[in-house]
């Protein structure tokens, strides 16, 4: 079973309108972390954010936000004012302590295309 | 610069054969993960080692084996190659197992 499910499968906009990614993860694990990576057209893969279980906290990191809700097993990713630079593709990703290995299962990705 | 170093970044190799593929984690990571990346699969978690003995399996084929050195590098190591194996492969590391992973540029993989 898919644990974590990006529906979006591409979305493009022009500069500056906000991006809304969406992230649903399915676990009954009530120990785990939710993390989103930026994959460029480059082809690495480059750290966002983690948040554990515990945090429901939103968090802002400059143009980037995240809205975590347990109750609706959701961890969105907003990009605001969105830049050409922010082309690239977007995977959501879940590691689970109840295995204690703490592997990363990734959503399918979402690309998102910012035209000028 | 993530602080992780794979090498090559692009193999090609022909069906039948044999590659190694080889990372170096970030200084002091202890936790190396490799992942396979392709167009019908996504992301896929291969395998990890903490600290030189394999943590978990994922679904890797019995053609694929790794091993991390008493240095902490990595190799993963890719035989009887098909066509089917072309992809990036990943590595990353991380400095505990609830930490967060940084990932290697990868290597891309043509097999031919």
């Amino acid at each position: 079973a898919q644990k974590v499910t990006q529906a979006q499968t591409e979305i493009s906009v022009v500069e500056k309108e906000d991006v809304t990614l969406d992230c649903v993860y399915e676990t009954r694990d009530t120990t785990y972390y939710l993390f989103w990576y930026k994959q460029p057209p480059s082809g690495e893969l480059v750290f966002l954010i983690r948040r554990n279980s515990f945090d429901e906290q939103n968090e802002i990191s400059g143009r980037y936000s995240w809205n975590f809700q347990k109750s609706t097993s959701s961890f969105n990713f907003t990009i605001t004012a969105s830049q050409v630079v922010d082309s690239a593709v977007y995977f959501c990703a879940l590691s689970e302590g109840g295995s204690n290995d703490y592997k990363l299962s990734f959503g399918a990705g979402t690309t998102v295309t910012v035209r000028a | 610069d993530s602080g992780v170093t794979q090498t090559p970044k692009h193999l090609i190799t022909a069906t039948g054969q044999r590659v190694t593929l080889r990372c170096s984690p970030r200084s002091g990571d202890l936790s190396v993960y490799w992942y396979q990346q392709s167009l019908d699969q996504g992301l896929q978690f291969l395998i990890q080692y903490y600290n030189g003995e394999e943590r978990a399996k994922g679904n890797i084929l019995e053609r694929f084996s790794a091993q991390q050195f008493p240095d902490l590098h990595s190799e993963l190591n890719l035989s009887s190659l098909e066509l089917g194996d072309s992809a990036l492969y990943f590595c990353a590391s991380s400095g505990s197992l609830r930490a967060e992973a940084f990932f290697g540029q990868g290597t891309r993989l043509t097999v031919v």
